[in-house]
């Protein structure tokens, strides 16, 4: 069946722009998750979804990221006026059911930002 | 902080075994261990995991030590596209938060 799919594969962008990034999940995945990847690192992890509910937003780097879910499918993160150090790998993974001592995460191939 | 530490890189020939070590001293009782890889320019794929028993399954085998401070992960039969970075994470429990927490993993490569 169909995977994790994140659009744009490629965003370059200028400074100070708004971004938007989206995930489709697998279907029926309740639990969704957002990371960053700086090259060369290990993931970041940055918010992740029971539903359409977001329990801990502590981990976004500042308030000009900002992520929402409806319909407990579709997510998209925001980033408002971008900076240069926003630039990696933005990773969205869906898992089945949050709550369980098992979590398999599947990942989406990612969207690249560039903030030049 | 990421609660696992690995060696960065590791060389491994091919159809030989590959055995990545990864110390988790500090882990909890009810914490599992987790392993994913990466492949380069793809997402992270799901390995295996465990608690306190050593599992298998069609990818790997992990075997964790008695006192769950350390585990490896073994690839019994590596090929080329077994290169990959291999990340040992440790699942984080706060509050309602399972967070996995990510260090920099070992860039594993199989060479013919």
């Amino acid at each position: 069946g169909a995977g994790v799919s994140q659009s744009p594969s490629n965003k370059v962008t200028e400074k100070g722009k708004d971004v938007e990034l989206r995930c489709d999940p697998i279907s029926g995945h309740t639990a969704l998750y957002w990371y960053r990847q700086s090259l060369g690192q290990g993931l970041e992890f940055l918010i992740y979804f029971q539903g359409n509910s977001a329990p801990d937003k502590s981990g976004l780097p500042s308030d000009r990221f900002s992520a929402e879910r409806t319909g407990g499918s579709v997510s998209t993160l925001t980033i408002q006026r971008t900076q240069q150090e926003d630039s990696a790998v933005y990773l969205c993974a869906s898992s089945l059911w949050f709550e369980l001592s098992y979590n398999e995460q599947f990942f989406g191939p990612g969207t690249r930002l560039t903030v030049l | 902080d990421a609660k696992t530490t690995q060696p960065p890189s590791m060389d491994c020939a091919e159809g030989r075994a590959a055995n990545l070590p990864c110390n988790h001293s500090t882990i909890s009782g009810n914490e599992y261990v987790y392993w994913y890889r990466q492949i380069h320019s793809q997402g992270p794929q799901y390995i295996i995991h465990g608690l306190k028993n050593n599992e298998t399954n069609e990818m790997a085998s992990l075997i964790i030590t008695e006192d769950r401070k350390s585990s490896t992960l073994i690839l019994p039969h590596a090929t080329l596209r077994d290169t990959a970075v291999y990340y040992c994470i440790v699942r984080v429990h706060g509050d309602s938060n399972y967070q996995l927490i990510w260090g920099a993993g070992t860039k594993l490569i199989i060479k013919p």
